[in-house]
């Protein structure tokens, strides 16, 4: 069974301040993927990954960074938070492309407030 | 460009029956991926069941089954012998083939009650 392990689980922070968000994946997946949740909007992808140091630009990109640093580890960073992305995130991850793993593995998510 | 749509909100349904649940999906392309994923009351995300668009057959996987209808850009999702515990958030999502950008897009969600 994959194994996507997300960091913090809650995170509160305030206006105009910086956030990492953390992802890891222990199935050497080549795509990681970051969504949003919110209540009326589903999940709306932010950036994803097909593997060390790519980005591709999600949906919903603006306000956010993400880095890929190693096959396992993906980041999502908000460097100047704003109280529009309290929200509920979500990683995941798949092996796209193979034709036979499809299937996105999803982290247990983080809940970000950010007053 | 992609898109997703599941209309109907939410469904209440009695213990033991069968329910469908609705999506249609845009694209361009000729070969793509359909999924439906269940999300339960913890939040947690789990795979139920795909398509490839180029399998004419139904996909099924236990209790749960899709009816694809490539012309009409349809897959329901059946589940048949509904339990409590099929209570939760479901969502349609889809990955395009051609260009293999991996990108998946999902739907809003069907919030389904199973009532005793």
């Amino acid at each position: 069974e994959a194994a996507v392990t997300q960091s913090p689980r809650n995170k509160v922070t305030v206006t105009g301040g910086n956030v990492t968000l953390s992802c890891r994946q222990t199935n050497s997946h080549n795509y990681m993927y970051w969504y949003r949740q919110d209540t009326g909007h589903g999940l709306r992808l932010i950036h994803y990954s097909y593997g060390a140091g790519n980005l591709q630009i999600g949906d919903v990109p603006d306000g956010y960074k993400a880095t890929r640093t190693t096959q396992e580890d993906f980041f999502l960073l908000l460097e100047l938070a704003s109280p529009s992305q309290t929200s509920l995130y979500f990683c995941a991850s798949s092996d796209a492309g193979t034709g036979c793993a499809e299937t996105l593995y999803f982290g247990s998510g983080t809940r970000l407030t950010v007053l | 460009a992609q898109k997703v749509t599941q209309t109907q909100t939410s469904i209440s349904v009695m213990e033991k029956t069968t329910v469908t649940m609705d999506c249609v999906y845009e694209t361009r392309d000729s070969s793509y991926f359909l999924f439906w994923y269940k999300q339960t009351a913890s939040g947690e995300i789990v795979f139920l069941i795909r398509q490839d668009s180029y399998k004419k057959e139904n996909a099924t996987e236990g209790h749960y089954s899709l009816n694809f209808q490539k012309p009409k850009s349809s897959i329901g999702l059946i589940i048949t012998a509904t339990q409590i515990e099929d209570s939760a958030v479901y969502f349609c999502a889809m990955r395009e083939i051609t260009g293999n950008t991996g990108k998946l897009i999902f739907g809003l969600g069907t919030t389904l009650q199973v009532q005793p």
